[in-house]
């Protein structure tokens, strides 16, 4: 079984601010971690993903991860918010021979001006 | 372009109806999956697909059907549409777990 637990259903941060986005995941065999950013009237994108090779894992728009395993967490950061990163971000975990993808309740990202 | 085509975008339907939300990729990914997205509920998912000919369900599979006769398509079918069924739904194709899926960009329904 997986499953991924998101806290904080909402998160506001003020321009230029730290931005933390927390996941943390539940799986009986090593994981595959996904963060997806949905805007607002669209689909899903992918942002980065965690495949056993490095821990810490930068994708698009600056974001970056980093996996733990000790913690089984896999949080999403970006050092300096900008209005653009406004969107619900989502976690997401599969596994080597599992080929579903379980998501997160999601995390929506307010950037105050 | 390449990518997942979801058809029709927006479709109200009345209770008891049914439809077959369309979903056609063109990356020849094995992987096909459907999920509904509800407020404050993320993506579960609907069915998923690992090849032609071969589906199995997902956590909400209940009221709906799918098949998967080519590599390309994987159309959902709404048996009897109800209220609880309103929801924006959204296909996706992976040609590897470990890649991560892409999403088509969904096909928002209400039922009246």
């Amino acid at each position: 079984a997986q499953s991924v637990t998101q806290l904080g259903s909402h998160v506001s941060v003020s321009e230029g601010a730290l931005v933390l986005l927390r996941c943390n995941y539940s799986s009986s065999v090593p994981p595959y971690l996904f963060w997806y950013v949905q805007y607002p009237n669209q689909g899903l994108q992918l942002l980065l993903k965690y495949t056993s090779a490095a821990t810490l894992v930068k994708g698009i728009n600056g974001f970056e991860a980093e996996f733990k395993k000790s913690e089984t967490s896999f949080h999403l950061t970006k050092p300096s918010a900008h209005m653009s990163d406004a969107a619900e971000y989502f976690c997401a975990v599969s596994n080597f021979g599992n080929e579903k993808l379980t998501f997160g309740t999601g995390t929506r990202l307010t950037i105050i001006p | 372009n390449a990518g997942v085509t979801q058809t029709p975008k927006f479709q109200v339907l009345k209770t008891g109806q049914s439809m077959t939300l369309q979903c056609a990729q063109d990356m020849n990914h094995e992987y096909m999956s459907w999920y509904r997205q509800d407020p404050g509920m993320g993506l579960r998912l609907i069915h998923y697909s690992v090849g032609a000919g071969i589906t199995d369900q997902g956590e909400v599979p209940n009221g709906y059907n799918v098949s998967r006769s080519t590599t390309e398509d994987f159309p959902l079918r709404l048996l009897s549409a109800a209220p609880s069924q309103t929801s924006v739904y959204f296909c996706a194709s992976s040609s590897d777990s470990h890649y991560g899926y892409t999403f088509g960009s969904g096909t928002r329904l209400t039922v009246v």
